[in-house]
């Protein structure tokens, strides 16, 4: 069946360090992989999106690129903040891209913990 | 544009009372999910509605679990009898049209049982 692996956490970096939190996915055919943030106390947010291979997935510094040919989703940042310090998901749609809405399958999270 | 809204934000009750999780989606989204979130488990699917008529309630862990959603804009998970294992958050989401769409989630139901 289909699931996501991340990287277990947690990962603490000083401010401006990079990040990458590894993702790596099994499925059948061609989901759409998601990286959510939850801020504690929060629910979920969406952070980006990529719904095809090689396509990238960007927001607020943060990037993914879909990976058909390795199965993942790597997220990086380039220089961290203090505000970035929450957990990361990693997830994918269990349909393909278009078809009639799916479940979420969501990786165990990785939370990150950034230092001044 | 208001969000997923869920009540209560917090409950704590004892242990053989009902609990009920509310939750009103955002306008116009045809797709509603409620998940739970544990340590151990991390995020699971319980159950999801599309135009209001359950597509996939094989994640509902038991008897005890239900779920309704008599209309567009409000669902509730009901739990009866509750127990100390059900302590949890409850996350609704909503979405609209495709697979591929975004998720949205609101900020949770945390729920203790004594």
């Amino acid at each position: 069946g289909n699931s996501v692996t991340q990287m277990e956490g947690p990962v603490t970096l000083s401010e401006e360090a990079f990040l990458t939190i590894n993702c790596t996915y099994t499925a059948t055919g061609y989901p759409s992989l998601f990286w959510y943030v939850q801020y504690p106390g929060e629910g979920l947010q969406l952070l980006l999106k990529a719904t095809k291979a090689d396509d990238k997935g960007s927001n607020k510094g943060f990037e993914a690129t879909y990976r058909k040919e390795t199965t993942s989703f790597h997220l990086e940042k380039g220089s961290v903040q203090v505000s970035d310090s929450a957990v990361y998901f990693c997830a994918l749609s269990d349909r393909e891209y278009g078809g009639s809405q799916g479940n979420l399958i969501f990786g165990k999270g990785t939370k990150l913990s950034v230092k001044p | 544009d208001a969000g997923v809204i869920q009540s209560p934000r917090h409950e704590v009750t004892e242990m053989g009372q009902e609990v009920t999780l509310r939750c009103k989606p955002i306008s116009g989204h045809d797709y509603l999910f409620w998940y739970r979130q544990t340590m151990m488990r991390g995020l699971e699917l319980l159950i999801y509605f599309n135009n209001n008529v359950p597509i996939d309630d094989s994640g509902m862990p038991e008897d005890r679990f239900s779920a309704k959603m008599p209309n567009a804009s409000f669902s509730t998970l009901k739990i009866q009898p509750s127990e100390p294992r059900d302590s949890a958050v409850y996350f609704c989401a909503s979405s609209f049209g495709r697979s591929g769409n975004t998720i949205y989630f609101g900020e949770g139901s945390w729920l203790t049982v004594v």
